[in-house]
């Protein structure tokens, strides 16, 4: 099992809906969980860090985690064709582990 | 304030051929890591260095794969008779601290590198 596995898409939503992303790991120790963003031929940019289950929220990004179930979710609000990218969840253990990421477009 | 840079951006070699990726990280930062991105595939870990010292290399390939961190200059990844799965993106971080659960990591452009 990979520790961290995630849908890979491609999603595709009109500007302006909801877009969830979704993440699964497998070791009930991790605690420290990422977004980044890595646009067409770019280097990964972060986006958002989270450690212990809850919410947080930056702007139209809100990351959730819920470790009773290894779930970490993005949901992205009024989405832009900007958004368009793909997004990647990770743990922060000694070193970063990435999913393999979720390619999302954002049609206007 | 300058972020993480990699050169070169883009790189072909032939079957045999040595490739070098450079990486300079952001200014003071003293940690580096490398990762590979294959098509279709997450971006895998290869090495953590600190300065002149390697930390932790468990995701870097035993043979003809190599990297440094030298006191002065870039960091190094160098591969030696390339085959063409080595084809790939490389992506450098860089972080001014151990990358340990509260540090976060900076990363490059990457360097897009083709094996014919």
């Amino acid at each position: 099992q990979k520790e961290v596995e995630q849908d890979p898409g491609p999603l595709s939503v009109p500007e302006g809906a909801i877009v969830s992303l979704n993440c699964t790991y497998s070791n009930s120790a991790f605690q420290y969980f990422m977004w980044y963003r890595q646009y067409s031929r770019k280097g990964p940019e972060l986006l958002m860090y989270t450690y212990s289950s809850g919410n947080k929220e930056d702007g139209r990004f809100t990351a959730q985690v819920d470790k009773s179930s290894k779930y970490i979710s993005l949901f992205i609000r009024d989405s832009q064709p900007s958004d368009s990218a793909t997004y990647l969840c990770a743990i922060n253990r000694d070193k970063v582990i990435f999913g393999p990421g979720t390619s999302l477009s954002v049609i206007p | 304030n300058a972020g993480v840079m990699q050169n070169p951006r883009h790189l072909v070699r032939r079957r045999g051929q040595e490739a070098r990726l450079r990486c300079s990280p952001m200014k003071g930062h003293s940690h580096v890591y490398w990762y590979r991105q294959l098509p279709e595939e997450g971006l895998k870990f290869m090495v953590y260095l600190q300065k002149e010292n390697i930390i932790d290399e468990s995701g870097m390939p035993k043979e003809r794969f190599s990297a440094e961190f030298p006191k002065e200059g870039p960091s190094i990844l160098r591969i030696q008779q390339v085959v063409r799965g080595d084809s790939a993106a490389y992506f450098c971080a860089s972080s001014p601290v151990a990358g340990g659960h509260t540090d976060t990591q900076y990363f490059g452009p990457g360097t897009r590198l083709t094996v014919l």
